[in-house]
């Protein structure tokens, strides 16, 4: 059971590229969202998933976009990289939907770290 | 809305003393509560989390969690701190009513240093 897989691991962009941070689960989780980790600021919620073909924001989604299109995967497009989204990006996903979702935590994967110079 | 405070960014302990990690939240109706564990250059492991029920919950490596409702708190205690103890913790909220259910509210973290 691979659980929650992220790729790449590392990666370095210029200011102004564009690219797609990979997510993929297979536990049949209902639920995904991407995190970005900043030092001192906690885990923050750029987008969330609640099932295919539904998405929505969540706190700081500003120069990223997602789609969902099978319940497996929830890619993260960075549509112009700037130096202000140099950060570590974390997947989660769980079950949403009673009665495995009732209490479910959120299971994540080791994370991107993206630098954008 | 929803939020998460953690007070204290950094705790110092000695091995083999009480490891105390505060948790505060702030919420309408009762949430659910997790405590998340982060070891350097690592994912979220999941250490504890609170539901329903009994208000005392234990985790993994000996952690433990107390949810008192007229505290609004779920503070993270260990009897006897271990150097492999070391890593950054992280309190969160589950939103579970609302457009936004399933959302976790994190708080900024405690990172916890063990010293010999």
């Amino acid at each position: 059971n691979a659980g929650v897989t992220q790729t790449p691991k590392f990666q370095v962009l210029k200011t102004g590229q564009s690219m797609t941070l990979q997510c993929a689960q297979d536990m049949n989780h209902e639920y995904m969202s991407w995190y970005r980790q900043d030092p001192g600021m906690g885990l923050r919620l750029i987008h969330y998933s609640v099932g295919a073909g539904i998405t929505d924001q969540g706190e700081v989604p500003n120069g990223y976009n997602v789609s969902r299109s099978t319940t497996e995967d929830f890619p993260l497009r960075l549509l112009s990289a700037a130096p202000s989204q140099t950060s570590v990006y974390f997947c989660a996903s769980s079950y949403l939907h009673p009665p495995l979702g009732i209490d479910s935590p959120l299971h994540f994967g080791n994370g991107t770290r993206l630098t954008v110079t | 809305a929803q939020s998460v405070t953690q007070l204290g960014s950094h705790v110092s302990v000695s091995e083999g003393a009480l490891v105390l990690l505060r948790c505060n939240y702030s919420s309408s109706v009762p949430p659910y509560l997790f405590w998340y564990v982060q070891y350097p250059n690592q994912g979220l492991q999941l250490l504890l989390k609170y539901t329903t029920g009994a208000t005392l919950v234990k985790g993994i490596n000996g952690f433990e969690a107390e949810f008192k409702k007229s505290e609004t708190s779920f503070h993270l205690t260990k009897p006897s701190a271990h150097m492999s103890d070391a890593a950054e913790y992280f309190c969160a909220v589950r939103l579970n009513y609302g457009g936004s259910q399933g959302n976790l509210i994190f708080g900024k973290g405690t990172k916890l240093s063990v010293k010999p």
